[in-house]
C-alpha cells in the first residue's frame, strides 16, 4: 500500500518570504501524479499543484513550485513571495495511475504566515 | 459554474443512529468520492462512485456505504453511528480526462457529523 509523509506538523513563514514544504511518499508503482491540496481554516480543499510521476520537469503555478524527484520519492512544495492568503493546512497527496480518484494524504502541515 | 454542493452542513447524532449525507457533484462531472477527516486518523479514502458504480472502496467496515444516482448526485450512509465517526466528511467530483483519468479533485465544504 503506498503511503505520504509529511514530516513537518507546523511551518512559520514571515510574509514576502519563501518557504518549503516537504512531503515523501512510498510506492512500487511507475505511473502515478502528486499533488499538493490546500485548506483554509473553515473552507473547501483545493488543488495547488500537480506532478505527473513520468514528467521530469518539475510543475509550476504562479508563486508554487515543486521539487519532484522521482528516485528519492519526494515531492516538496516551494511557496515564494508567501502572501497572508496562504496561510492554510497543506496536504500532499498520491494517486495511482489505476485506482480512480482514490487519493492516498499525508498528515498535513499547517502554514502560518506572519505579516 | 457551482461548486460542489454537500448537505447538512453540520449536524449531530446519537450513538446507534444512523445518517445520510448528501453531494451533489459539479455539473458535467461523473465521479465522486468520499473522505473521511479526523485529527487523529487525517484524510482517508473511504469509497469512489462513476457512473452510478463503486468504483474503489477504501478500508472501513460495512457500517459506511454509498451510492450515486444518475444524475450523478451521491449520497453516503452511515449506520449503527458510533463515537469515533465523528468526523468531517468531504466530497469530491471529477470529470476524468482520457485514458490517464488525470482529473483534479474539486471538493465540497463538507458535512461535520458530531456524534454524542
Amino acid at each position: 500500500a503506498q503511503t505520504v509523509t509529511q514530516s513537518q506538523p507546523e511551518m512559520s513563514v514571515q510574509e514576502a518570504e519563501t518557504v518549503t514544504l516537504s512531503c515523501t511518499y512510498d510506492t512500487s508503482e511507475s505511473d502515478y501524479y502528486l499533488f499538493w491540496y490546500k485548506q483554509p481554516p473553515s473552507r473547501q480543499m483545493i488543488l495547488v499543484i500537480r506532478q505527473e510521476a513520468y514528467k521530469q520537469q518539475n510543475a509550476t503555478e504562479n508563486r508554487f513550485s515543486v521539487n519532484f524527484q522521482k528516485a528519492a520519492k519526494s515531492f516538496s512544495l516551494k511557496i515564494s513571495d508567501s502572501q497572508l492568503g496562504d496561510a492554510a493546512m497543506y496536504f500532499c497527496a498520491y494517486r495511482s495511475a489505476f485506482a480512480g480518484n482514490k487519493l492516498v494524504f499525508g498528515a498535513g502541515t499547517i502554514l502560518r504566515v506572519k505579516s | 459554474k457551482a461548486g460542489v454542493t454537500q448537505t447538512p452542513r453540520y449536524l449531530i447524532k446519537t450513538r446507534g443512529q444512523q445518517v445520510t449525507l448528501s453531494c451533489s457533484p459539479i455539473s458535467g462531472h461523473r465521479s465522486v468520492s468520499w473522505y473521511q477527516q479526523t485529527p487523529g486518523q487525517g484524510l482517508q479514502f473511504l469509497f469512489e462512485y462513476f457512473s452510478e458504480t463503486q468504483r474503489n472502496k477504501g478500508n472501513f467496515p460495512g457500517r459506511f456505504s454509498g451510492r450515486q444516482f444518475s444524475n450523478s448526485r451521491s449520497e453516503m450512509n452511515v449506520s449503527t453511528l458510533e463515537l469515533g465517526d465523528s468526523a468531517l466528511y468531504l466530497c469530491a467530483s471529477s470529470f476524468p480526462t482520457g485514458g490517464e483519468n488525470t482529473g483534479e479533485l474539486f471538493f465540497g465544504e463538507g458535512s461535520r457529523l458530531t456524534v454524542l
